[in-house]
């Protein structure tokens, strides 16, 4: 079954808008993270945003939260007043047995991606 | 601070011939990735290393591709021999024990096997 899943292979939104970016996820481990990473047309792998699972909070990083619903098990990435460098790929990812010791599962398993366009 | 470095940023090869892709993991950092990119696989993890040494190489796809970790500032992922489906984007990727929310990414080693 898949880890991670990411519905969406292409969203557009106008600048200045918002957008979300949907995610959900499949684990029977209570601890882990969830990370979102940009990846731009010029190919590196850029973190924005991480959220572990006994987060209280909603993670926020600027212009990006992380809208993070346990039961639903749904980590949508919400970009508010879009850019034109806004416009790359975007991965969740999902990262298992945290917490309270690391049990050593530390690699990453990502999303499928959404590939986000800003329209002037 | 630097971040992880990768060499070559783009390699062109023949099929049959080996390639050596090299990272050097932020300093301090004691967890290393290796992921491959493709567009019909998407991000896999290859093999990942902790105090330099392996730990998971389930991903690793078969006999041809092997990475050693020598110390903790450097990393190779080899394949030999090389073959057209090997043409991927391979990333490498260093954690800081104790933070666990965050894995960086070099800028990846694009590689294409004619």
């Amino acid at each position: 079954a898949q880890k991670i899943t990411q519905t969406q292979p292409g969203m557009f939104v106008q600048e200045k808008e918002a957008v979300t970016l949907d995610c959900t996820y499949d684990t029977s481990d209570p601890s882990y993270g969830l990370f979102w990473y940009k990846q731009p047309s010029s190919g590196e792998m850029i973190f924005l945003i991480y959220q572990g699972s006994y987060d209280q909070q909603n993670a926020t990083e600027g212009r990006y939260s992380l809208n993070f619903q346990k039961a639903r098990k749904s980590a949508n990435l919400v970009i508010s007043a879009s850019q034109l460098g806004d416009s790359a790929m975007y991965f969740c990812a999902m990262r298992e047995g945290l917490f309270p010791m690391d049990t050593g599962r530390r690699a990453l398993t990502f999303g499928s991606g959404t590939r986000l366009q800003v329209q002037p | 601070d630097a971040g992880v470095i990768q060499s070559p940023r783009h390699e062109v090869t023949e099929m049959g011939q080996e390639v050596t892709l090299r990272c050097k993991p932020i300093s301090g950092h004691d967890y290393l990735f290796w992921y491959r990119q493709t567009m019909m696989r998407g991000l896999e993890l290859l093999i990942y290393f902790n105090n330099n040494v392996p730990i998971d190489d389930s991903g690793m796809p078969e006999d041809r591709f092997s990475a050693k970790m020598p110390n903790a500032s450097f990393s190779t992922l080899k394949i030999q021999p090389s073959e057209p489906r090997d043409s991927a984007v391979y990333f490498c990727a260093s954690n800081l024990p104790g933070q666990r929310n965050t894995i960086y990414f070099g800028e990846g080693s694009w590689l294409t096997v004619v």
